[in-house]
């Protein structure tokens, strides 16, 4: 159990256009997922933290009305890019925690996201 | 100062010897411990977790956790090239809303 995915796991879209990337759990319910960036040879960078049912906590630096975070169910996060820029390029991955299991992470595949 | 420290690497070993990696930290109030293991672009993948200090095994697996030295070890017997990977050391307080990771350390197992 404690499987994770997301969609797209490769995504190429040009500057200006917004990108939508989902998060699911598949066989467990997770109020609170969490949104990370990561470049290349660099570790994970928490963006926000999605919390079903109210409005996601964004890490210092993070722009809310650029990377926006939707957590409408206890099984799906979404994050959508505004606007993006070729800056923007990274990759993407989001984490759910197990409601009741403990405080330990699974996470997703990853969504690379270039901008061009 | 950093919440948790790990040493980036790289580290390069032998196939068939034995992996030795650590993170330390500074915050008392963390409970939770895991390790993750990361290969080139794709998602972390828990591999241990381990609560409060002691000891725990896993197949070619064992994590070590000293909360009184703020020190956490995960040590891989008998490598194998398919255990290259960038591994994470994350460590939790009991609330889960501190929530930290190592830098990661990156490990060639050479054939």
């Amino acid at each position: 159990g404690a499987v994770v995915s997301q969609h797209p796991s490769r995504v190429i879209c040009k500057s200006g256009t917004s990108v939508k990337i989902e998060c699911r759990s598949l066989d467990f319910q997770a109020t609170t997922m969490f949104w990370y960036r990561q470049f290349p040879k660099q570790s994970l960078m928490l963006m926000a933290t999605s919390n079903e049912g109210s409005k996601a906590t964004y890490e210092q630096g993070v722009e809310k009305d650029k990377f926006l975070i939707n957590h409408a169910s206890l099984t799906l996060s979404t994050l959508t890019v505004t606007s993006a820029h070729p800056e923007d390029s990274s990759f993407y991955i989001c984490s759910a925690r197990r409601d009741g299991g403990g405080e330990t992470q699974y996470f997703g595949p990853g969504t690379r996201l270039l901008v061009l | 100062q950093k919440e948790v420290e790990q040493d980036p690497g790289p580290l390069s070993v032998p196939e068939g010897a034995i992996v030795s990696l650590n993170c330390t930290y500074s915050n008392s109030a963390f409970q939770y411990f895991m390790w993750y293991r990361q290969y080139s672009r794709k998602g972390p993948e828990l591999l241990m977790y381990t609560y409060s200090s002691g000891n725990k095994e896993d197949g070619r697996f064992t994590a070590q956790v000293d909360k009184s030295s703020k020190y956490i070890s995960l040590f891989i017997r008998d490598s194998q090239p398919s255990d290259s990977a960038t591994y994470l050391c994350a460590m939790s307080d009991s609330t889960g809303n501190q929530f930290y990771f190592g830098t990661g350390t990156s490990l060639t197992v050479i054939p």
